[in-house]
């Protein structure tokens, strides 16, 4: 395992169409984030989970915005009736606990046309 | 609500020239964060401060923390071109760690040669 991994890396769709991205955390982290990144723009905390329990939503993430991690491994972020507002790249995070470092994914770029 | 702000928001330089980066955050914390953006990948960990007065190197980076002062630095030394990129700081909004990071505004950085 090296480091976090998220799938789709790019994804273009149109919208109001559903879209749901993946994120495989480093093994032994019990912590997963997501954020959202716009162009020029820091990342912006959308929700975290510890192991299966999502313990913190950003008023950012909207009903259209729901986010799962089972059994408490990989996480997926749904977006519904996607909107051009939410174009952005799309980040995942682990770390072991929330004294340590996140460590971040490569991302996934969505484009809403 | 946590504000966290990073300048200068550009900085151009040249090669061999020194310079600073402040964040300067507006609620107490003693655990910041460095980051490097490169264009259109993700966030790479430079530097974990996790107290008052705590200063690391790498390199030609050196950060450093003031609780205190509510203020961190990130300083270059005899700066290269490999050292363009986008740098964040970003901040637990907590005195005790929490669980999301608060990232600042980003400073793109460019050494020219």
């Amino acid at each position: 395992d090296t480091g976090v991994s998220q799938d789709p890396r790019h994804k273009i769709t149109k919208r109001g169409q559903n879209v749901t991205f993946r994120c495989d955390p480093i093994s032994e982290h019990n912590r997963l984030y997501w954020y959202r990144q716009t162009l020029g723009q820091g990342p912006e905390f959308l929700t975290y989970f510890q192991n299966e329990a999502q313990l913190e939503k950003s008023r950012l993430l909207s009903d259209r915005f729901s986010a799962e991690r089972p059994k408490g491994s990989f996480s997926t972020l749904e977006i519904q009736r996607t909107e051009q507002g939410d174009s952005a790249m799309y980040l995942c995070a682990s770390s072991l606990s929330n004294y340590n470092e996140q460590f971040f994914g490569p991302g996934t770029r969505l484009t809403v046309l | 609500e946590l504000k966290v702000e990073q300048n200068p928001l550009f900085l151009s330089m040249q090669e061999g020239k020194n310079y600073t980066i402040y964040c300067n955050y507006s609620t107490t914390s003693d655990r910041l964060y460095w980051y490097r953006q490169d264009p259109g990948k993700s966030l790479e960990s430079l530097f974990v401060l996790l107290s008052n007065g705590a200063v690391k190197q790498e390199g030609r980076l050196m950060a450093s923390l003031d609780t205190k002062a509510r203020l961190s630095t990130l300083h270059i030394t005899a700066a290269v071109h490999d050292l363009s990129a986008t740098y964040f700081c970003a901040v637990d909004p907590g005195t005790s760690g929490t669980y999301k990071y608060i990232f600042g505004t980003g400073t793109r950085l460019k050494v020219l040669a």
